[in-house]
């Protein structure tokens, strides 16, 4: 079974130029993840998707940053326009439906990007 | 609100040493709690869940925790450490009301010595 893809692996920008992720979750799975993650820091959400429908977008910077999941299967994370503190790696996780209480994340490889 | 703390960041031990990275948790609910790990340039790795049955969660290469309620611990242990368990080690407590989300902790990074 395949998992999580992502691409690029690697994005290198400068300040105030536009850039964009995307991730190809697991076959089968409804919700979609998208998180942070800063040097020396854990991951923390920015959006989470069941199926098209975006059910928790409450950590998105959305001056800056927009998320899409038209059919409810691959997604894109955007960021316009791009600011020094944005350089991270940028996870996407999947997961089925299931009981959501505890049903486990599947995480791609990421992206690192880096803000010049 | 439901946070974890994981104490050291870094964490070295010899080959075949006991390996114990510290997690403790902030839940005014019973929580579920996780472990994942981190291999350099790869995407997290589930390595074990706690989710409320037997206190003892064993995982994934030789792995386990223990949830201690009056301790609100959750520690990973492993008896013998080995080369390929360097990586970078994440506690995380999911959020079961409202947003539902896994709140992470701020890694543990483990370097195994010949």
């Amino acid at each position: 079974e395949a998992g999580v893809v992502q691409s690029p692996r690697y994005k290198i920008i400068e300040k105030k130029q536009p850039v964009a992720f995307w991730c190809n979750p697991i076959s089968g799975h409804n919700t979609l993840y998208w998180y942070r993650q800063n040097l020396g820091q854990g991951p923390e959400l920015l959006i989470r998707y069941e199926n098209e429908e975006a059910v928790d977008d409450s950590q998105l910077p959305k001056d800056r940053f927009s998320a899409e999941r038209l059919k409810g299967v691959d997604s894109t994370l955007k960021i316009q326009p791009a600011e020094l503190g944005d350089s991270a790696v940028y996870l996407c996780a999947s997961s089925t439906r299931g009981n959501p209480s505890y049903n486990e994340q599947f995480f791609g490889p990421g992206t690192r990007l880096t803000v010049l | 609100a439901q946070s974890v703390t994981q104490l050291g960041s870094h964490v070295s031990v010899s080959e075949g040493a006991l390996v114990l990275l510290r997690c403790n948790y902030s839940s005014s609910v019973p929580p579920y709690l996780f472990w994942y790990v981190q291999y350099p340039n790869q995407g997290l790795q589930l390595l074990l869940k706690y989710t409320s049955a037997a206190t003892l969660v064993k995982g994934i290469n030789g792995f386990e925790a223990e949830f201690k309620k009056s301790e609100t611990s959750f520690h990973l242990t492993k008896p013998s450490a080995h080369m390929s368990d360097a990586a970078e080690y994440f506690c995380a407590v999911r959020i079961i009301q409202g947003a539902q989300k896994l709140v992470f902790g701020q890694g543990t990074r483990l370097t195994i010595n010949p």
